[in-house]
């Protein structure tokens, strides 16, 4: 059964900055690994998606990677934004199309 | 990238009463999927909806409490039936897009239901 794992669960960070959040899971026959935001209150904004063949993925100021033989995945925001903050969620997909989620890590970035 | 929309956006509902809610996608899936968000949680799946056949629900989860209807490859309906104060939470439904050369799911806005 796949376990996805989010570290930290929270990071508070000062406008500018660099950051890394990572992601891990149990599971290496992951078909993909997608990276999600969520504001409070509402649904879920697709980031970046992964496909198991891929070792990266940009957009903007975003990258996210993967390492399916480790079970990792970061995501990498540059130059943080006050609008930046909300809760970040990687989830890996398996067999059925199948998502399971991590438990998010929330983002605050202070102006 | 679909679209979706879900209705209603929130709702309170009294324990022992039952809540359906609409999903709808601006183009044609096959896959959608129907998760739940508990407060403080993050997201499970509670089942999978494909047009013609019957729902596949996750360990945990049973046809009786949360029947799905996938009437055609634009709607979907999740109710949560015989509701008591635990199943407050944000349900949110998902589409598989595989027009592209990735299978990326988009979710919906959700609902937030509580049960008093």
């Amino acid at each position: 059964k796949q376990e996805v794992t989010q570290i930290p669960a929270a990071l508070s960070v000062p406008e500018g900055e660099n950051l890394v959040l990572n992601c891990s899971f149990t599971d290496s026959a992951i078909y993909n690994l997608q990276w999600f935001r969520q504001d409070p209150g509402k649904g879920l904004t697709s980031l970046l998606l992964i496909q198991s063949s891929q070792r990266e993925q940009t957009s903007g100021r975003l990258n996210a990677s993967l390492d399916k033989s480790s079970g990792r995945s970061t995501l990498y925001i540059a130059a943080s934004q006050p609008g930046d903050s909300a809760t970040y969620l990687c989830a890996g997909g398996t067999s059925g199309s199948r998502l399971t989620f991590g438990e998010g890590t929330q983002l605050t970035v202070n102006p | 990238s679909a679209v979706i929309s879900q209705k209603p956006s929130r709702d309170i509902c009294q324990r022992g009463t039952s809540l359906t809610i609409q999903c709808q996608v601006d183009s044609q899936v096959t896959m959608m999927f129907w998760y739940r968000q508990q407060p403080g949680q993050s997201l499970t799946l509670i089942a999978t909806a494909n047009q013609g056949s019957e729902a596949t629900y996750e360990s945990g989860f049973v046809i009786d409490k949360f029947p799905i209807s996938r009437p055609n490859l634009t709607f979907s309906t999740l109710t949560v039936s015989n509701m008591s104060p635990e199943d407050s939470s944000i349900y949110l439904c998902s589409v598989e897009d595989v027009r592209g050369p990735t299978y990326e799911q988009y979710f919906g806005p959700g609902t937030r239901l509580t049960v008093t």
